[in-house]
């Protein structure tokens, strides 16, 4: 079974500080993999993909790394603003393009 | 202004009441997705269609219905035979295969259902 887990399941960071989101999976064959970004009450928004044959993806300040061998990747927010509250969603897809994912991790940023 | 919408925003049911949630596309993508979203779980997927007046069965597809007349419109009601239907419902598009790999959804703002 196609299985996409995501830890941790919240944190809370101060206002500039950083933080990573970590996400595993058994997805495949893998064909590729997002991270989508939900704030409360809105439908989930794509922050970066990447294949099989990338392993790091950047979007201003939101950096994904992908570990195709360990299933794993990760979703790295730097110095963070109020705006970066949300929930972080990572979307696995297979090749025949079904998609798998996980329950998120809600991230909340304090002033 | 592209996107999609979803209408409404918050709808409220009583129990063994039929509700239908409407959604619209102007992105011209030929497949459109209906989701259901429960805290601490991943989206699961209710039924979507890759053409007009054809739709198959997601992962949860029982008390649920669609239909799709329009390239535009997915509707989806909930009947009366979904036990649990307070939820986020999600519905997204998509471009058909969307590219090999490339197969973004973009998605609505939601619709979130209560049964009282």
């Amino acid at each position: 079974k196609n299985q996409v887990e995501q830890s941790p399941q919240s944190l809370i960071i101060l206002e500039g500080k950083n933080c990573t989101l970590q996400c595993n999976y058994t997805v495949s064959p893998f064909s590729n993999l997002r991270w989508y970004k939900q704030d409360t009450g809105r439908g989930p928004v794509s922050l970066t993909i990447m294949t099989f044959s990338e392993n790091t993806k950047s979007n201003g300040r939101y950096t994904a790394t992908l570990d195709a061998d360990t299933k794993q990747s990760s979703l790295h927010i730097t110095a963070s603003q109020l705006s970066d509250s949300a929930s972080y969603i990572c979307v696995v897809t297979s090749n025949d393009y079904k998609l798998s994912f996980g329950a998120g991790t809600t991230v909340t940023v304090r002033a | 202004d592209g996107g999609i919408t979803q209408s409404p925003k918050y709808l409220f049911r009583k129990e063994g009441q039929n509700v239908t949630l409407s959604c619209e596309q102007n992105l011209n993508h030929d497949a459109m997705y209906w989701y259901r979203q429960d805290p601490g779980q991943g989206l699961r997927l209710i039924y979507y269609s890759q053409i007009v007046n054809d739709f198959q069965k997601g992962d949860i597809a029982e008390g649920y219905s669609v239909s799709r007349e329009k390239k535009e419109s997915f509707p989806l009601t909930v009947t009366s035979a979904q036990k649990n239907p307070t939820a986020f419902y999600l519905c997204a598009s998509s471009p058909v295969g969307g590219g090999r790999g490339y197969n973004e959804q973009f998605f609505g703002p939601g619709t979130r259902l209560t049964v009282l």
